[in-house]
């Protein structure tokens, strides 16, 4: 089974870097994934991380350290569009299928 | 270049009623994944189809749910006896292949049941 945790709700002001923390407990581990979906909105592709160190695509970074079971996505210069829901996956060895965790919900404030 | 398409967007079908949800994948996907989103709740997987076939249904309700992908047309996800607990978002996503770095996602079709 797999279990993913991040936290529910996080606030932030516009201009600022904000992390945002995942932890998960899986039986297999092929990639960790991180989506972003604003309300009413389909999940969107954030990054993708499968081994250690870190991943910087613009203002957005993904880090994961799989001996700890912890990633993070760190964004930077926050913008008010930045305010969505911020999902961590995992998919496990089979290749199939993700696994979300309960997504953490960012408020970026003026 | 249309992406994901899925429809309809929203559907009300009262107790007990058929819903059926259709899912277009991107231009040359053949992997087809549904996921259900409760609200305050992440998505959940239901089952993985590859055209004809279904991969991956560990996620799906034993009774009143079926998904199929067939050689031509959409892949459908069919809810029969609707309930009130079946009132979810239902996110279709697609992928060229099986282990791809990628899901595309549809916009969703919402359910209600009345």
């Amino acid at each position: 089974g797999q279990n993913i945790d991040q936290p529910t709700e996080m606030t932030a002001t516009e201009g600022a870097i904000v992390q945002i923390n995942c932890t998960y407990q899986t039986s297999g581990f092929n990639g960790l994934f991180w989506y972003q979906q604003h309300a009413g909105e389909a999940p969107t592709f954030l990054s993708y991380n499968v081994l250690d160190g870190l991943e910087e695509k613009g203002r957005f970074s993904s880090f994961l350290s799989r001996s700890k079971g912890y990633s993070y996505l760190l964004l930077k210069e926050l913008q008010m569009k930045d305010s969505a829901s911020y999902l961590c996956a995992v998919r496990d060895r089979g290749y199939s299928t993700l696994t979300f965790g309960k997504g953490t919900m960012l408020l970026v404030s003026p | 270049n249309a992406g994901v398409m899925q429809n309809p967007r929203h559907l009300v079908r009262r107790r007990g009623q058929e819903a059926r949800l259709r899912c277009s994948p991107m231009k040359g996907h053949s992997h087809v994944y549904w996921y259900r989103q409760l609200p305050e709740e992440g998505l959940k997987f239901m089952v993985y189809l590859q055209k004809e076939n279904i991969i991956d249904e560990s996620g799906m309700p034993k009774e009143r749910f079926s998904a199929e992908f067939p050689k031509e047309g959409p892949s459908i996800l069919r809810i029969q006896q609707v309930v009130r607990g079946d009132s979810a978002a239902y996110f279709c996503a697609s992928s060229t292949q099986r282990g791809t770095r990628e899901l595309f996602f549809g916009e969703g079709s919402r359910l209600t049941v009345l």
